[in-house]
């Protein structure tokens, strides 16, 4: 069964480094996601990918983020300067397009990285 | 603004018993839909079922189903015949048809099955 893959697992960063989240969404999707959960919290919606461009982003997504879909597969979350409290699971999730265009509602996720930031 | 209560932080079942899992839901949106996911230790984000607002039918996958009340607002999973690995969080979210493509999440109610 086609899932959403994640990498890496675990990173470990120092405050003030530049971190590259790494997702392969399923390969048929088009709908691109990054939610994060900080530890013991609820999940929190980032940013949305459609298109090669963002197609809706929360508040937390400020200029210190970025996503990227750099070729045919991988999607990719970049957090320039890592402050503490970016510290929390990252989760990529991806849909798929129905005939007609229209945006299927169910959204699969991937494992998760958590990032540590020291 | 969307919004989703589950008011139950944890919950104990005997194995092989059913258990419901309770999710209210705020939204001005005509067209939603609702979803419920898994979240083993491990902590991936297993999607388990989903119900469209205009469904007219409760979905059902296999053990799961979905007791979707519209008028209540509410749309309580059921878990049958509990399994020991049935033990995680259970997370209620909401989306917006047409709308925001965000997911909308609960803060989670923490499962224990006993054996």
């Amino acid at each position: 069964e086609p899932e959403v893959t994640q990498t890496p697992s675990h990173q470990v960063t120092q405050m003030g480094q530049e971190v590259i989240l790494r997702c392969v969404p399923i390969s048929n999707h088009l709908y691109f996601y990054w939610y994060r959960q900080i530890l013991g919290q609820k999940v929190e919606f980032l940013v949305s990918f459609y298109n090669n461009e963002i197609s809706e982003k929360s508040e937390i997504f400020d200029d210190q983020f970025s996503v990227e879909r750099p070729d045919g597969s991988n999607f990719t979350l970049k957090i320039r300067s890592t402050k503490l409290e970016d510290s929390a699971m990252y989760f990529c999730a991806s849909s798929e397009e129905a005939a007609g265009g229209a945006r299927v509602d169910t959204q699969y996720f991937g494992p998760g990285t958590r990032l540590t930031v020291l | 603004a969307q919004k989703i209560t589950q008011t139950q932080p944890g919950m104990f079942v005997q194995e092989k018993e059913a258990v419901t899992l309770d999710c209210t839901y705020d939204t001005s949106d005509q067209s939603y839909g609702l979803f419920w996911y898994k979240q083993p230790s491990s902590g991936e984000m297993i999607f388990l079922i989903y119900q469209g607002s205009y469904d007219e039918q409760n979905a059902t996958e296999g053990r799961y189903s979905l007791n979707f009340q519209k008028a209540r607002k509410s749309a309580n999973l059921v878990i049958s015949a509990s399994q020991l690995g049935d033990s995680a969080m259970y997370f209620c979210a909401m989306s917006s048809q047409g709308g925001s493509e965000k997911l909308v999440f609960g803060k989670g109610t923490k499962l224990t099955v006993n054996p």
